[in-house]
C-alpha cells in the first residue's frame, strides 16, 4: 500500500543534541511539507520541497533543516538552536501542487528532556 | 499567514449542526479541510479551488467566499465519529499549504 511513513513515532532527546526525524513516502509525490503541531496553534509548516535538491522554508523554519536528496525522503533535524522542540512534528505530500490533496504521515512526538 | 479558523470548540449533541469558519487576510488559490482524532495523521474532506465553488461529502459540505477570502464547513446532523480537529488548509499560491488554527469538535451522544 502507498503511503508516508514517519519514523520513531516517540522520540526522547536530551537538551542541546540535534535529532533527525524521518520522512519516507511511496505515493511518487512531487512535493512534501513539515509541519509542527502545539496544542491550541494548529499545523504550522517548517520546510517544505517541490523538487529533488530544491526545498523553501515555511513560517517556523529557525532551529530546523531539511535535505531532498531523493524524491521519496525527506528527513527533518531539530538542531539544538531550536529553542523549545518538543512538539508533535507531521509530514505530508502531495502530487504536484498545494492545490491537491495532502496525505500525511502519523506523525513524531519529540521529547527534549 | 495562518488563516484564523472559528470557533475554537464546538460541542454538540448526535443529530445537531454546526458551521465552522475558516478567514484569510490574503487571496486564497484554494482551500482544503482535514479532520484529526487524538494522536492521528489528518484526513483529507475536501478541497475548493477558486472560483466560489461548493462542495458536499455524505452530511459534511463547504463552500468557499473568493471575495471574502473565507470559507465554511457545514457538518448538518453530526454523528459521534465527527468528533475530532478540523482544520482549514490554504494555499495562497501553488507551492505551499498553510494550515489554520483549528476547531475541536465534540460530539456527545
Amino acid at each position: 500500500d502507498g503511503g508516508i511513513t514517519q519514523s520513531p513515532k516517540y522520540l526522547f532527546r536530551k537538551e542541546g543534541q540535534n535529532v533527525t526525524l524521518s520522512c519516507e513516502q511511496n505515493l511518487n509525490h512531487d512535493a512534501m511539507y513539515w509541519y509542527r503541531q502545539d496544542p491550541g496553534q494548529g499545523l504550522r509548516l517548517i520546510y517544505y520541497s517541490q523538487i529533488v535538491n530544491d526545498f523553501q522554508k515555511g513560517d517556523i523554519a529557525e532551529g530546523y533543516s531539511v535535505s531532498r536528496e531523493k524524491k521519496e525522503s525527506f528527513p527533518l533535524t531539530v538542531t539544538s538552536a531550536q529553542k523549545n522542540p518538543t512538539a508533535f512534528y507531521l509530514c505530508a505530500s502531495t502530487p504536484t501542487l498545494a492545490n491537491t490533496e495532502a496525505f500525511f504521515g502519523q506523525g513524531t512526538r519529540l521529547t527534549v528532556v | 499567514q495562518q488563516p484564523v479558523q472559528s470557533p475554537q470548540a464546538v460541542i454538540l449533541r448526535e443529530g445537531e449542526d454546526a458551521v465552522i469558519n475558516c478567514s484569510s487576510s490574503k487571496a486564497l488559490y484554494s482551500v482544503h479541510w482535514y479532520r484529526q482524532k487524538h494522536g492521528e495523521a489528518p484526513v483529507f474532506l475536501m478541497i475548493l479551488l477558486k472560483g466560489g465553488e461548493q462542495k458536499g461529502h455524505e452530511k459534511i459540505s463547504a463552500s468557499f467566499n473568493e471575495k471574502k477570502q473565507q470559507s465554511s464547513l457545514y457538518l448538518t446532523a453530526s454523528q459521534l465519529s465527527y468528533s475530532g480537529t478540523y482544520f482549514c488548509g490554504t494555499a495562497y499560491n501553488t507551492d505551499k499549504l498553510i494550515f489554520g488554527t483549528g476547531t475541536r469538535l465534540q460530539v456527545f451522544p
